[in-house]
Order: structure tokens, then C-alpha cells, then sequence
């Protein structure tokens, strides 16, 4: 069974670069996609972006402009950096395991982490 | 991009009832639709995969159906541990997209 910690900075002031990174435990890091997704403050859910054991990645395009994801496979980690935040980008992050490499579904969820933007 | 829509967006129901959450795409994503389960300062957990596949664990009192731009989600007793909100994904094309989401209360 796979699991997911998270971890970074909560508190962010408008215009800096909100970092997440997520540890990935059990399984193997090369089969699958690894998401993040987050959710403002009593709202739904934004996938963010995805990315794979050799680096590549699709964006939301809502986002594509400030937000990158990367990977450590030597750490079996996964990060989220999203640049030049705004009040806008206060939500709750999670990071998150696709089924399989071929599938959306996400079956393995971090613990969540909020983060707020404010000056 | 596709938008997901879902009806009704709260409900308030008791235990025992049989509920159905309907999720609908803005295209065709034939059976690439998922459902989670999201309880308050909790991760959404996955319940149904591929529109009708239920994942391990799941108690099979949740089921799902539906194919093309219509699906349905369907509790067939309601339990106490299932008043929650309810969220529908489609991972026909990227950007993945979620439905706003239903919650369901306690009548």
C-alpha cells in the first residue's frame, strides 16, 4: 500500500513561491502519475498538474504559467512549486498517486496541507 | 476543457435511504469517471473507478453507472459513516476536471 506525506510552507505573502514536496512510501515510484490537486476553503477540487518518473509533465493551463512539477526518483519524492501566489492560491493541497500509468483515478492521497497567502 | 456538473449539490437524507447523485460531462468521456468521498479536514477517498468498478475496500452498498455524459452514483442503504461530500472526476482529456461536488446531511 502506498503512502503519501506531505510537507512545506503554510504561510506565504502575496507574490512569493508557494513549495510543497511529497514523499512517496511503498510501491514503485515508476508506475504511476503523481498528481496535486487542491481545494480552497469550502470549495471543490483543482487538479493542479502531473508528473512521472522521468519528468514529464502536464499542467492545468489555469496554472501552466506559474507552476511546475518535479521529481526526485533517488528520494522518492515529488514537488509542487507555483510562483507569484495570490490570495487566490489559499486552499488546501494534496498530493496524490494515479491507479496506474495509464489510468486518472487517484487511489493514494497525501494528508492534505493548508496554505495561505495573505500580506 | 470539459466541465463536470452535478445534481443535486446537497441532500438531506436519513439512514437507511437508497440515494443517487447524478454527474454530468459537457462531452462524451465514455467511462472515464471516477467518485470519491470527502469527509470535513479529510483526503478524498476513491470509491468508484472507470464509472462502475468498485475499489477494494469499498462497501458494496456504493455503486456506480452511466457511460458517454451521464453517470450515477448510488448509496443503496445509507449508513451513518456516509454523510459526507460527494465528488465526480473525469479523466477523458486534461485537464482533469471535478464535479462542485454534493453533500449530503443528516434529515
Amino acid at each position: 500500500q502506498v503512502q503519501l506525506q506531505q510537507w512545506g510552507a503554510g504561510l506565504l505573502k502575496p507574490s512569493e513561491t508557494l513549495s510543497l514536496t511529497c514523499a512517496v512510501y511503498g510501491g514503485s515510484f515508476s508506475d504511476y502519475y503523481w498528481t496535486w490537486i487542491r481545494q480552497p476553503p469550502g470549495k471543490g477540487l483543482e487538479w493542479i498538474g502531473e508528473v512521472n518518473h522521468s519528468g514529464t509533465s502536464n499542467y492545468n493551463p489555469s496554472l501552466k504559467s506559474r507552476v511546475t512539477i518535479s521529481v526526485d526518483m533517488s528520494k522518492n519524492q515529488f514537488s509542487l512549486k507555483l510562483n507569484s501566489v495570490t490570495a487566490a492560491d489559499t486552499a488546501v493541497y494534496f498530493c496524490a498517486k494515479t491507479g496506474g500509468f495509464w489510468t486518472g483515478y487517484f487511489d493514494s492521497w497525501g494528508q492534505g496541507m493548508l496554505v495561505t497567502v495573505s500580506s | 476543457d470539459i466541465q463536470m456538473t452535478q445534481s443535486p449539490s446537497s441532500l438531506s437524507t436519513s439512514v437507511g435511504d437508497r440515494v443517487t447523485i447524478t454527474c454530468q460531462a459537457s462531452q462524451d468521456i465514455t467511462t472515464y469517471l471516477n467518485w470519491y468521498q470527502q469527509k470535513p479536514g479529510k483526503a478524498p477517498k476513491l470509491l468508484i473507478y472507470d464509472a462502475s468498478n468498485l475499489e477494494r475496500g469499498v462497501p458494496s452498498r456504493f455503486s456506480g453507472s452511466g457511460s458517454g455524459t451521464s453517470f450515477t452514483l448510488t448509496i443503496s442503504s445509507l449508513q451513518p459513516d456516509d454523510f459526507a461530500t460527494y465528488y465526480c472526476q473525469q479523466y477523458r482529456s486534461l485537464p482533469y476536471s471535478f464535479g462542485p461536488g454534493t453533500r449530503l446531511d443528516i434529515k
